[in-house]
């Protein structure tokens, strides 16, 4: 199993601010990674998709890089709606691993 | 409009069965690939299974053999048959459809919590 590993756990970021959330898989997935934003009682969102396409809608503040093993979703200035939990899941092997989760909160 | 409904879920006793449902609409369940993933209380995502177009299926370990999931192309819906519950299945179940491969169509999911 790919274990999908992010860093920081919690990211406390004042508005305006660039923020950088970090994910590691243990082997290599290509590029075959998704980025999803979730809220207190909402369903998870799409982000970013192939490690670095935004899916539709998705503001042009989100961006996302990186392949292989190491990759990163950059919010270039944080909007008050941002504030949320991100996970990371790669979509290369089976089973479909998802990394534990950074809190982005308000600094 | 695009959207997956997940039905189904409540309370039930360890040991015992639920079958989850997914209605779909604005889309086709039997020519994409639909996840169900889940999510314990106040922790991260897990991905629970998948069913491809073709009809073939995966499972995470953690519920291989106990849970099944299948379609029913006349009425656009996926389901998930969960059996021989345990306490460590109580979570939130979303339905997701997967296009390319990523998750972009979720449900606003449904809850299952087994206890006694």
């Amino acid at each position: 199993e790919v274990v999908m590993t992010q860093s920081p756990a919690t990211l406390s970021v004042s508005p305006g601010e660039r923020a950088t959330l970090s994910c590691r898989a243990s082997q290599s997935v290509s590029s075959n990674v998704a980025w999803y934003q979730q809220k207190p009682g909402q369903a998870p969102r799409l982000l970013i998709y192939g490690a670095s396409t935004r899916a539709a809608g998705i503001p042009a503040r989100f961006s996302g890089s990186g392949s292989g093993t190491e990759f990163t979703l950059t919010i270039s200035s944080l909007q008050s709606e941002d504030f949320a939990v991100y996970y990371c899941q790669q979509c290369n092997n089976w089973p479909r691993t998802f990394g534990q989760g950074t809190k982005v909160e308000i600094k | 409009e695009v959207q997956v409904v997940e039905t189904g879920g409540g309370l039930i006793q360890p040991g015992g069965s639920l079958r989850l449902s997914c209605a779909a609409s604005g889309f086709t369940v039997s020519s994409n690939y639909m996840s169900w993933v889940r999510q314990a209380p106040g922790k991260g995502l897990e991905w629970v299974s998948v069913m491809y177009s073709g009809g073939s299926t995966y499972y995470a370990d953690s519920v291989k053999g106990r849970f099944t999931i299948s379609r029913d192309n006349s009425k656009n819906t996926l389901s998930l048959q969960m059996n021989s519950l345990r306490a460590e299945d109580t979570a939130v179940y979303y339905c997701a459809r997967y296009l390319n491969g990523y998750g972009d169509v979720w449900g606003k999911g449904t809850t299952v919590t087994v206890s006694s």
